[in-house]
This record gives C-alpha cells, sequence and structure tokens, in this order.
C-alpha cells in the first residue's frame, strides 16, 4: 500500500512569491495534518483537516492556508514567502485525527526561501 | 497549556545497550495521548510507539518500550539492543483529548548516537 505522498520534494523560491505544497493521504484516512519544521526543532503543527473541515489551526499568520478536497488529498499554500519560512514542511495522514489514531509522515517538502 | 520537554540534545550509546531517552509533558487534560518518532537524516518521520492516558500498562513496540509513569508526567522511550540504524533524531510528541484534540505538539527532539 501506498503511504503519504507530497510534491514537490524540494522548491526554492524567493521572498514575496507563493507556493503551494501537496499531499495525498494513505488510502482509507480521511485526516490531514501539516507541520512545519525548522532545521534542528521539533514539527510546528500548521493545520489539521477532517472530512473536508479544518478542525484544527496553530500560531501561524494567515498567510498560510491549506485545503482538503474529496478525495482526501490536501494542500498548503504560503503567501508573501519570508526567509523565515525556509523548512521541511511535513504532511501526516490518519485515519480520523482524533485519540489514538497514528499519524503516518509523508517524506515532506523543503522548501528554501532566497 | 500543552508543552513537551526533552531535556537530552544529544546522547551515545553502545551497539547491543539499551538507551533510555526522556520526555515529560504538561496538560490538564485527563484525557491525553503520547507518541515517540523516529527522523532519520532522510528527514521522513516514522511512528515508533503509542501511550494513552487511560492505558494500564506500559506500550511496548518490538525492541521499542514505553516508560509511562502518569503521576510525574514522564513518557520516557527505551530502546533495547540498540542497532547502528537506530541512529537518528527521536521526538516525542502529545495529542490532548478524543474530540477537540487535533492538535499535536512536538519536543525539541533528542539525537541518538548509536557506536558501533
Amino acid at each position: 500500500d501506498a503511504g503519504v505522498t507530497q510534491s514537490p520534494t524540494h522548491l526554492i523560491k524567493t521572498r514575496g512569491q507563493q507556493v503551494t505544497l501537496r499531499c495525498s493521504p494513505i488510502s482509507g484516512h480521511k485526516s490531514v495534518s501539516w507541520y512545519q519544521q525548522v532545521l534542528g526543532q521539533g514539527p510546528q503543527f500548521i493545520f489539521q483537516y477532517y472530512e473536508k473541515e479544518e478542525r484544527g489551526r496553530g500560531n501561524f499568520p494567515d498567510r498560510f492556508s491549506a485545503r482538503q478536497f474529496p478525495n482526501y488529498s490536501s494542500e498548503l499554500n504560503v503567501n508573501a514567502l519570508l526567509l523565515g519560512d525556509s523548512a521541511l514542511y511535513l504532511c501526516a495522514s490518519s485515519l480520523n485525527g482524533q485519540g489514538p489514531n497514528e499519524q503516518y509522515f509523508g517524506p515532506g517538502t523543503r522548501l528554501t526561501v532566497t | 497549556a500543552q508543552k513537551i520537554t526533552q531535556t537530552q540534545p544529544g546522547m551515545f550509546v553502545q551497539e547491543k545497550e539499551a538507551v533510555t531517552l526522556d520526555c515529560t509533558y504538561d496538560t490538564s487534560d485527563p484525557s491525553y495521548g503520547l507518541f515517540w518518532y523516529k527522523q532519520p537524516s532522510s528527514g521522513e518521520m516514522i511512528f515508533l510507539i503509542y501511550q494513552g492516558s487511560y492505558d494500564q500498562q506500559n506500550a511496548t513496540e518490538g525492541r521499542y518500550s514505553l516508560n509511562f509513569q502518569k503521576a510525574r508526567k514522564s513518557a520516557n522511550l527505551v530502546i533495547s539492543a540498540s542497532q547502528l540504524g537506530d541512529s537518528a533524531m527521536y521526538f516525542c510528541a502529545m495529542r490532548e483529548g478524543y474530540t477537540g484534540g487535533f492538535k499535536t505538539i512536538f519536543g525539541a527532539g533528542t539525537r541518538l548516537f548509536v557506536k558501533a
């Protein structure tokens, strides 16, 4: 069975630009979460979506937005990129995003902002 | 407020020996879940083990076990018979509740070095 997939693998953008990252969850999983991991730190929660609705949001500015599609795949959008947005962006899927359900992570998208 | 603390930035262990990675947490929610993940240099987060706040027994998964001390709010990961492939970053994480608990927070991580 395919795991969580993310695209692209790497991305280089310039300050002020916009970027869209994509995630496909494990088949049967209805919840997708997004995390930002800056080098040397633990992942920071950005969003969680379940059944196409936003169910959780971390402490990130409005430049960050996301959505989930009917097939449960998800996109993370970041507008007006800053140098500090350079990080590994991880997507995780789980059955319903609650309780003991495990989160399975994708390989991540490494974003570099110059 | 939720908080996860990992006080060991780096740990060394001899191959085939056991090692304990520390994790303490803070929450006011009586219902929560604790997770450990491994992150090799490739960057992918690999799920290792889960412990629920109401679980009576400590979780075990192969060479991984979780030493859960609820009163002390600690959830230490024990890796037995360390292997060279265990060298990686290890993160402790927590999710509160079963209804509103859609947010998982992570600690700063511990880098484990396994020596041959």
